[in-house]
């Protein structure tokens, strides 16, 4: 049973250049979560989905879409990178009650 | 102001000793969850709790709801339990909001 997998670890982008971050669940969860945490700061929520073909806005959405074309997916697509989204992502599930997170994915921006 | 405070932000003990992290928190929930975090790494569930206490291990966490007030107890303290830990709370609506964590450092 893998939880929450997340891709890539790691990833340095140029100002400007695009890309996803994947995420993945095996525990057949409706809820599924993007959230970034910075330096001395609580995680905030980009965007969350409640199931498959649902999403919504969080607290920091600007800068960032996601899908939910399945209940195992839930990517995260950022467009024309900006450093101010250098920062630790992480994705989480829950279905009622515990939450389950993936590694995170570290991004910087330059 | 902050939905979750957490204190400290950042604690030292020497192994053994016993060590109290608190939550208060100022929103109606329907839980609080503990998480651990240790340093690079990723985000681990220790407790989901609603009312009264909950043991695990060399961990205690309790919780008053009417007081909106929880607290993260480790006994007999180790080095492997310094980690980050993150106090997050599930309001009624199901959002999430989160503590900016307590930092403990064990010393041997």
């Amino acid at each position: 049973n893998a939880g929450v997998t997340q891709t890539p670890k790691f990833r340095i982008l140029k100002i400007g250049q695009s890309m996803t971050l994947q995420c993945t669940q095996d525990m057949n969860h409706n809820y599924m979560y993007w959230y970034r945490q910075d330096p001395g700061m609580g995680l905030k929520l980009i965007y969350y989905s409640v199931g498959a073909g649902i999403t919504d806005k969080g607290e920091v959405p600007n800068g960032y879409n996601v899908s939910r074309s399945t209940t195992e997916d839930f990517p995260l697509r950022l467009e024309l990178a900006a450093p101010s989204q250098t920062s630790v992502y992480f994705c989480a599930s829950r279905e009622t009650g515990e939450l389950f997170f993936g590694e995170g994915s570290r991004l910087t921006v330059l | 102001k902050n939905e979750v405070e957490q204190s400290p932000q950042n604690l030292t003990a020497q192994e053994g000793e016993f060590i109290t992290i608190n939550c208060s928190y100022s929103v109606g929930i329907s839980a609080l969850h503990w998480l651990q975090q240790h340093p690079g790494g990723g985000i681990v569930s220790l407790f989901m709790l609603s009312s009264g206490k909950k043991k695990h291990g060399r961990l205690i966490a309790t919780i008053n709801i009417q007081e909106k007030h929880s607290s993260l107890h480790i006994t007999a303290s180790h080095p492997r339990d310094s980690a980050v830990y993150i106090c997050a709370v599930r309001d009624t609506g199901n959002q999430f909001y989160f503590g900016t964590g307590t930092s403990l450092t064990v010393i041997p």
